[in-house]
């Protein structure tokens, strides 16, 4: 079946600009992660969603940042105000139920110049 | 000091060769472990995932845990060109926090 779609791949924005970065989960799974991929490191934890409820968001770096999964299915990750050490891969990845595989999405490159 | 150590390499083996991934930890609450790896622009993708300590072996995959020295190992046997890429370990309490190390890139001579 098809696999976790992120868009758009890739997004430049000027500094100050707003970004919104789409995620479509795997059909079926409850759960929903961003993370933050900065270059040559690991995946950051963002925030985590089961269905629409945002049950943790400590890894949000700033008020800037901001997610939402309105209907339980597809999630966006706003940035307000854009600086450049935003710049970085944005990752989804999602899970599915009582499971704690996640899968990935290719990711969104955001540059900030 | 950050909760989960990887080397990051970079890892330069012949074709055919045993490779070993490490990585260490200081959480003890970490229950699950798991291997990714990821390709040049792409999203990680999982190829391990164990509970607890012990081992788990998927064809030419062998992950190992060792909760007593919180030390986790992934060996690839035979290695090929294709697995070319960087590994990340990963591991959880359970639930939806995981926590990532920083990678190792793997490259494979043919």
């Amino acid at each position: 079946g098809a696999g976790v779609s992120q868009s758009p791949r890739y997004k430049v924005a000027k500094r100050g600009q707003d970004v919104a970065l789409r995620c479509d989960p795997i059909s079926g799974h409850v759960s929903l992660f961003w993370y933050q991929q900065a270059l040559g490191q690991g995946p950051e934890f963002l925030t985590y969603f089961q269905n629409e409820a945002q049950l943790d968001k400590s890894g949000l770096p700033s008020d800037r940042f901001f997610a939402e999964r309105p209907e339980g299915s597809v999630s966006t990750l706003k940035i307000q105000r854009t600086q450049q050490e935003d710049s970085a891969v944005y990752l989804c990845a999602s899970s599915p139920p009582v499971r704690d595989e996640q899968y990935f999405g290719p990711g969104t490159r955001l540059t900030v110049t | 000091q950050k909760e989960v150590e990887q080397d990051p390499g970079p890892l330069s083996v012949p074709e055919g060769a045993i490779v070993s991934l490490n990585c260490t930890y200081s959480n003890s609450a970490f229950q699950y472990f798991m291997w990714y790896r990821q390709y040049s622009r792409k999203g990680p993708e999982l190829l391990m995932y164990t509970y607890s300590s012990g081992n788990k072996e998927d064809g030419r995959f062998t992950a190992q845990v060792d909760k007593s020295s919180k030390y986790i190992s992934l060996f690839i046997r035979d290695s090929q060109p294709s697995d070319s890429a960087t590994y990340l370990c990963a591991m959880s309490r359970g639930g939806f926090k995981t926590i990532f190390g920083a990678g190792t890139r793997l490259f494979v001579k043919a």
